[in-house]
C-alpha cells in the first residue's frame, strides 16, 4: 500500500475548525483514502473515507486534492472530546474486498478549551 | 447492538506460556482482523479473515502466533511459548466487508512476564 505523510501533532483551540492535512504523493487511481481517530485508552474509531470528490459526514469533511496526491480532514467545530490520534490510511478495494488497514503514526491532536 | 467483544480484557503470563485470546465480532460482520499496538505506536496489523478464510497472514510476526475463525463467527488468536516482546495491547475489529468501515474492540492487554 501507499504511504501516507501527517504532521505528529497539531494543537486546535476549542470552537475552532481544525484542518489535519496527509500527503500521499504516491497514491494509486484504485486507492480509497481513509481516516480513523483513536481517542486515549480507546480502540481506533471510523472516521470518513472518500475516493475523488470531497465527503461530508456527521463527523467531519475530507477535502481532496484534484490531484489526490494530498487530502485535509476537516473537523469544524473541535471540542475537547475531539482530542485524539488521527489516522489517514491508503487502501486499495479490489471489487468489494475490504482488504486490511495500514496505520501509520498518524497526528496526535490536542484542544484547548 | 453490542460491539466487538474481546476476552480477556487482561492476560499476564509467564515467558514460555501459551495464550489464547478471542475476539466475538458484530453479528452479521463477514470481515475480522486482527492487530496489535504497542505504547505510542500506531496499530500493527496481523491478520484477517473472510468468513472463515484466512485471507492475509502476512503480519504475523513469525509461527508461535496464528489464528482461526473456523465458522466464520468468533475467531481466537494463540500465541505458543510467549516472550516478553509479545506484550502489547491486541485489537480486533470487524466490518461487513467491502468499503465498509472497520469497527473496533476494546483489545487485550497482554503482559507476558
Amino acid at each position: 500500500d501507499a504511504k501516507t505523510t501527517q504532521p505528529n501533532s497539531m494543537e486546535s483551540n476549542e470552537e475552532e475548525p481544525v484542518h489535519l492535512p496527509c500527503n500521499h504523493s504516491t497514491i494509486s487511481g484504485t486507492d480509497y483514502i481513509h481516516w480513523y481517530r483513536q481517542l486515549p485508552s480507546q480502540g481506533p474509531e471510523y472516521v470518513i473515507h472518500g475516493l475523488t470528490s470531497n465527503v461530508n459526514n456527521r463527523m467531519a469533511s475530507l477535502a481532496i486534492a484534484e490531484d489526490r496526491k494530498s487530502s485535509t480532514l476537516i473537523l469544524h467545530r473541535a471540542t475537547l472530546r475531539d482530542a485524539a490520534v488521527y489516522y489517514c490510511i491508503l487502501k486499495v478495494n479490489y471489487g468489494g474486498s475490504q482488504g486490511n488497514l495500514i496505520f501509520g503514526k498518524g497526528t496526535k491532536l490536542s484542544v484547548k478549551p | 447492538g453490542a460491539g466487538v467483544s474481546q476476552s480477556p480484557r487482561y492476560k499476564v503470563t509467564k515467558r514460555g506460556q501459551d495464550v489464547a485470546l478471542r475476539c466475538d465480532p458484530i453479528s452479521g460482520h463477514v470481515s475480522l482482523y486482527w492487530y496489535r499496538q504497542a505504547l505510542g505506536q500506531g496499530p500493527e496489523f496481523l491478520t484477517y479473515f473472510n468468513y472463515e478464510a484466512q485471507q492475509d497472514k502476512s503480519g504475523l510476526p513469525n509461527d508461535r502466533f496464528s489464528a482461526e475463525r473456523p465458522e466464520g463467527s468468533i475467531s481466537t488468536l494463540t500465541i505458543q511459548r510467549t516472550e516478553q516482546r509479545d506484550s502489547a495491547m491486541y485489537r480486533c475489529a470487524s466490518s461487513r466487508g467491502g468499503r465498509s468501515p472497520l469497527h473496533f474492540g476494546n483489545g487485550t492487554r497482554l503482559t507476558v512476564t
